[in-house]
C-alpha cells in the first residue's frame, strides 16, 4: 500500500512565523504535490514537484514555497504565516516519469489543519 | 485549460436508496477522470477512475461511474447506500498534455445518508 505522511495532524501558529509541513511518502514516487482545501473552494494546487529539487508553481503559489531535496519528502513552506493561510493542507504523491506526462492517480495524506492566529 | 464542475453540493439520501453524484468536465485533450471520497478528517481515497478505456468503471465499496464523452459527464452511482458513505466526494480531471500530471478538482459533493 502506498503511504503519505504529514508531519502534523494538527498546528497551531502566530502570524508571521515561518512555518514547515513535511510530507514523506514511501512508494519511490517521482511526483509530488501540496494542496490547499477550504470550504466551498474544494482543493487547490499550492506547489508541485516531478523530480528532486525541481518545483512548479500551482494555481495559488502566493505566500508559499517548497524544498524537495530528497525523492521521497517534500516540505511546504511558509515563510511568514497569515491568518489568511489558515486552512487544511494535503499533500500527494504519484508514479510517473520524470519528464513525461502521464495522467496517474495521486496518492493523498491525512492533512494537516494548520490554524494561524 | 480545463475544469470541473459538480453540480450539487450537497446530496441527501436513505440507507437502501441510490446515490447520484453528478459531474461535468471540460478538457481540451483527452481526459482520465477521477472520483475521490474523504470521510471527516481524513486524506482522500481514491474511489475509481477512467483512462480511456472501458467507459463504465467500477471501483471500491460498489461505486461505478460512466464516462459520456458526448454529454461530458462522469456521474457518480452506487445501487443502495449505506452509512458509511457520508462522506464528500470530489470529480477530478486530468489531462495528458497538462504538465507534471496536475488534476484539477470539482468543488465536491457532501453526501448525507439517513437510516
Amino acid at each position: 500500500d502506498v503511504k503519505v505522511t504529514q508531519s502534523s495532524r494538527y498546528l497551531v501558529k502566530r502570524t508571521g512565523e515561518k512555518v514547515f509541513l513535511e510530507c514523506v511518502q514511501d512508494m519511490d514516487h517521482e511526483n509530488m504535490f501540496w494542496y490547499r482545501q477550504d470550504p466551498g473552494l474544494g482543493l487547490r494546487l499550492i506547489y508541485f514537484s516531478y523530480d528532486v529539487k525541481m518545483k512548479e508553481k500551482g494555481d495559488i503559489p502566493e505566500g508559499y514555497s517548497v524544498s524537495r531535496e530528497k525523492k521521497e519528502r517534500f516540505s511546504l513552506i511558509l515563510e511568514s504565516a497569515s491568518t489568511n493561510q489558515t486552512s487544511m493542507y494535503l499533500c500527494a504523491s504519484s508514479p510517473g516519469v520524470a519528464g513525461i506526462v502521464r495522467s496517474y492517480e495521486q496518492y493523498f495524506g491525512p492533512g494537516t489543519r494548520l490554524t494561524v492566529t | 485549460a480545463q475544469s470541473v464542475t459538480q453540480l450539487d453540493s450537497h446530496v441527501s439520501v436513505s440507507e437502501g436508496t441510490p446515490v447520484l453524484l453528478r459531474c461535468n468536465y471540460s478538457s481540451s485533450y483527452s481526459p482520465s477522470l477521477f472520483w475521490y471520497v474523504q470521510h471527516p478528517n481524513k486524506g482522500l481515497q481514491l474511489l475509481l477512475k477512467y483512462t480511456s478505456a472501458a467507459t463504465l468503471v467500477k471501483g471500491i465499496n460498489g461505486f461505478e461511474a460512466e464516462f459520456k464523452k458526448s454529454e461530458t459527464s462522469f456521474h457518480l452511482t452506487k445501487p443502495s447506500a449505506h452509512m458509511s458513505d457520508a462522506a464528500e466526494y470530489f470529480c477530478v480531471v486530468s489531462s495528458l498534455k497538462a504538465a507534471g500530471n496536475k488534476l484539477t478538482f470539482g468543488g465536491g459533493t457532501r453526501v448525507l445518508v439517513k437510516p
